[in-house]
């Protein structure tokens, strides 16, 4: 079954405290991404990488890190320097052929709640 | 400026009827253009790209008018299951992809 797969579903963290989200896709994709999505605001674009090994920051990069050790993992931690954590974590992947049609697809998403 | 401007609504109509959504995008560089449907507490979901001569997917017709920068959504006979917020996304520069807040729709019966 193909797709993009986060865990958990839901996170509680107390403050202070790093936590790793889990994102993994079974897609052959070549570029993920992670955004965080708050009410009443568009998806933002904290960390993006189009090869294994490299990764470039979005625009909310400040108090969250990533890792591409293989092309089908992409985790997300969210560190104690990231102010507002609460938030709806979504991470995507697309196919990079130069095509205008390849777009994103997204995972379900992790709800993380600082307690 | 934000890169990609929707009006937020809500849009609530009723069922059968036709509604549109608008779009504006900032910069004149852009490439690429979908929208994508999301349910609540859901992850968004693609619902079409947007081609430069405009493309139909059975109720749903998206437009884009590279001369004023929007993008259109019109969706026709509108159903319950339709009710969801839509977001415009729009890319440049082929990595990054910017999403606008999105419009909710709620058809009702």
């Amino acid at each position: 079954d193909g797709g993009i797969t986060q865990s958990p579903k839901y996170l509680f963290r107390k403050e202070g405290q790093n936590v790793t989200l889990s994102c993994e896709q079974n897609l052959n994709h070549d570029a993920m991404y992670w955004y965080r999505q708050d009410p009443g605001q568009g998806l933002r674009l904290i960390y993006y990488s189009q090869i294994v090994n490299d990764f470039q920051k979005g625009d909310i990069a400040e108090g969250y890190s990533v890792s591409r050790e293989k092309k089908e993992s992409f985790p997300l931690t969210v560190t104690s320097a990231q102010k507002n954590p609460t938030a709806f974590y979504l991470c995507a992947s697309r196919t990079i052929s130069g095509l205008s049609t390849d777009t994103q697809y997204f995972g379900p998403g992790t709800r993380l709640t600082v307690l | 400026r934000k890169e990609v401007e929707q009006d937020p609504g809500p849009f609530n109509v009723p069922e059968g009827a036709t509604v549109a959504f608008n779009c504006t995008y900032s910069n004149s560089a852009s490439q690429s253009f979908f929208w994508y449907r999301q349910d609540c507490r859901k992850e968004p979901k693609l619902l079409m790209s947007v081609y430069s001569s405009g493309n139909e997917d059975g109720r749903f017709t998206a437009q884009l008018n590279r001369a004023s920068q929007y993008i259109s959504l019109l969706i026709r006979d509108s159903k319950l299951s339709d009710s969801a917020t839509y977001l415009c996304v729009v890319n440049w520069f082929g990595n990054q992809f910017y999403f606008g807040t999105g419009t909710s729709l709620t058809v009702i019966p």
